[in-house]
């Protein structure tokens, strides 16, 4: 079936450093690819997306660029700010047609003044 | 403004007994989702329902109940059945195309007393 598979956290940085997280899939067909943002006690946040390869996705100064090649969707950010922290879903949907979203566990991404 | 509501925000459940989380969304999204988080676990899909009258288990749908008798709702009933019930539980929908985004409500966060 369809996975998704993202660094472990948590992922600690100082204010205004370069953020990679890094995400890989399994999945038949052509999926979808998101980043989703969870604030803490919040629900999940659209980041952004990207629905076929080479597509690049960008929001807030985050990009993600879908890699048919290497399955991966590895989330960046030029210079993360205190409020960037949060935790980091990738997703995919539609791959081999089910609905539904597949997550991976998360990334708990925390920025130190 | 539209998006969806989750309520109750908190809720306890006792020893044997039902309870029932509702999702009310005004997007008029024909999908609709539900979804259990648990802590290092990411989000698991319980049931979905592509439009009324009909849904679909998820992965985990045991000890869970749904109905869609309406476009806009979505309750999930939280059965006796379901022995490890406590975790953070997030409706979503979306428009019926299965590359389309997901929107998230705020979440209701059970747990058994």
């Amino acid at each position: 079936g369809d996975s998704v598979t993202q660094m472990e956290g948590p992922v600690t940085l100082s204010e205004e450093a370069f953020l990679t997280i890094n995400c890989t899939y399994t999945a038949t067909g052509y999926p979808s690819l998101f980043w989703y943002v969870q604030y803490p006690g919040e629900g999940l946040q659209l980041l952004l997306k990207a629905t076929k390869a080479d597509d690049k996705g960008s929001n807030k100064g985050f990009e993600a660029t879908y890699r048919k090649e290497t399955t991966s969707f590895h989330l960046e950010k030029g210079s993360v700010q205190v409020s960037d922290s949060a935790v980091y879903f990738c997703a995919l949907t539609g791959g081999g047609g089910a609905d539904g979203l597949t997550f991976g566990k998360g990334t708990h991404l925390i920025i130190q003044p | 403004d539209g998006g969806i509501t989750q309520s109750p925000k908190y809720l306890f459940r006792k020893e044997g007994q039902n309870v029932t989380l509702s999702c009310e969304q005004n997007l008029n999204h024909d999908a609709m989702y539900w979804y259990r988080q648990d802590p290092g676990q990411g989000l698991r899909l319980i049931y979905y329902s592509q439009i009324v009258n009909d849904f679909q288990k998820g992965d985990i749908a045991e000890g869970y109940s749904v109905s869609r008798e309406k476009k806009e709702s979505f309750p999930l009933t939280v059965t006796s059945a379901q022995k490890n019930p406590t975790a953070f539980y997030l409706c979503a929908s979306s428009p019926y195309n299965f590359k389309n985004i997901q929107y998230f409500g705020a979440g209701t966060r059970l747990s058994v007393l």
